[in-house]
């Protein structure tokens, strides 16, 4: 069965720095992705990243990047330069074989709040 | 539009009575998915569906739930008699692949049930 752990129920972070954002997951599959979704206050899920778990590089997209450690089954938000619209509810989630190519199996969220 | 929509945003019912959820996926998309999202917790998988085929019901807490998609596009979850324990937030999704790990989900801003 797949897992999603989230350790960080809120976190804070100064305008302008970075904060990385805390996942790791159990699963036997060797073939799986990993996403991170933002929500807002607004309610809808927002795709940030993905990493498959056999490519070669950490992820980026932008001001997002994904510190992927597969030996240690972590799958860590790098958000740089943090901005006051950054703040919000911050989802991991997984995709593998076991689990169905069409279900996601989410973490429990991260609140994040960007101080001015 | 441009996005999936879901309706109504909000409902109040009270205990024991039936209610409708509507989600309007994002035009040629053939996956769409549901989702309910408790306080405080992650997204917990209900039910999917794929074009034509037989939907994934997998995720549905109790035979009081039930969704149709009709005509490959709007899909409809019903809550019968409903209970405290139903509220929750309930989140459409929709996708153009249907599968494949890197499958990335586009969400519609939900609609928030409160059981009275």
């Amino acid at each position: 069965a797949q897992k999603i752990t989230q350790t960080q129920p809120g976190m804070f972070v100064q305008e302008k720095e970075a904060v990385t954002l805390d996942c790791t997951y159990d699963t036997s599959d060797p073939s799986y992705g990993l996403f991170w979704y933002k929500q807002p206050s607004s309610g809808e899920m927002i795709f940030l990243i993905y990493q498959g778990s056999y490519d070669q590089q950490n992820a980026t997209e932008g001001r997002y990047s994904l510190n992927f450690q597969k030996a240690r089954k972590s799958a860590n938000l790098v958000i740089s330069a943090s901005q006051l619209g950054d703040s919000a509810m911050y989802f991991c989630a997984m995709r593998g074989p076991s689990g169905s190519a069409r279900q996601l199996t989410f973490g429990s969220g991260t609140q994040l709040t960007v101080l001015p | 539009g441009a996005g999936v929509s879901q309706s109504p945003s909000n409902k109040v019912t009270e205990k024991g009575k039936d209610v409708e959820l509507r989600c309007d996926p994002i035009s040629g998309h053939t996956a769409l998915y549901w989702y309910r999202q408790s306080l405080g917790q992650g997204l917990e998988f209900l039910i999917y569906f794929q074009g034509n085929s037989a939907p994934d019901k997998s995720g549905l807490p109790s035979d009081r739930f039930s969704a149709e998609r009709t005509g490959g596009s709007v899909s409809t979850l019903t809550i019968q008699r409903t209970q405290q324990e139903d509220s929750a937030v309930y989140l459409c999704a929709s996708s153009s692949q249907g599968s494949g790990l890197n499958e990335k989900l586009f969400f519609g801003s939900g609609t928030q049930l409160s059981v009275l």
